[in-house]
């Protein structure tokens, strides 16, 4: 089976920086995904990893460590609006591109 | 944003009749995907197609089959619709081949059908 953790939930304060952290064990690794999701809103995507290490697009980053089936998002200069639940994403290779879903992490962003 | 509509957004129904969500795209991605939302369990994969007439079981495909008759439709139904299928249904479009090898191929996803079975 495919297994996915990410903390439920996490605080952080305007301005700062802030690590979501997601491992994942599956049968096979094609890319991990993260996607922003506003409540009561669609999936947003943010960022895909396939090779080992960090992309970065703008404030945010995500790093990936296949070896150690390891991602983590990084949201730096935090603002209110980056109030959202993050969702990683793992392509197990099981066909068709399907991606399967950690249950997301709910970030509040507190002035 | 990708063109991906889906209808109803709101539904609410009672036990034991049949629902039909249809997801629309004007993208012309090959692969379309229907998931379920619910607290606790976070997206889970119903059904997929990956083309016309192609579709296959996701993770919890049990009571709820599909039909792809169009590339730009996808329909979702609930034969008998039971308390435990309430929830919030997100379709999704991904095409893979518009992308080089090694680049990524995100899924865009629909506004989603909030759907309550009493």
């Amino acid at each position: 089976g495919q297994n996915i953790d990410q903390p439920t939930e996490m605080t952080a304060t305007e301005g700062a920086i802030v690590q979501i952290n997601c491992t994942y064990q599956t049968s096979g690794f094609n890319g991990l995904f993260w996607y922003q999701q506003h409540a009561g809103e669609a999936p947003t995507f943010l960022s895909y990893n396939v090779l080992d290490g960090l992309e970065e697009k703008g404030r945010f980053s995500s790093f990936l460590s296949r070896s150690k089936g390891y991602s983590y998002l990084l949201l730096k200069e935090l603002q209110m609006k980056d109030s959202a639940s993050y969702l990683c994403a793992v392509d197990s290779g099981a066909g068709s591109y399907q991606l399967t879903f950690g249950k997301g992490t709910k970030l509040s962003v507190i002035p | 944003d990708a063109g991906i509509t889906q209808s109803p957004r709101h539904k609410v129904t009672e036990t034991g009749t049949p629902v039909t969500l249809r997801c629309h795209q004007t993208e012309n991605h090959r692969y379309m995907y229907w998931y379920r939302q619910d607290p606790g369990h976070g997206l889970r994969l119903i059904h997929y197609s990956y083309g016309v007439k192609d579709t296959d079981k996701g993770e919890v495909s049990d009571g709820y089959s599909v039909s792809r008759s169009k590339t730009e439709d996808f329909l979702l139904t609930l034969e008998s619709a039971t308390s435990s299928q309430t929830s919030v249904y997100f379709c999704a479009i991904s095409d893979p081949s518009t992308t080089g090898t090694g680049s990524s191929y995100e899924q865009y996803f629909g506004p989603g059908t909030r759907l309550t079975v009493t």
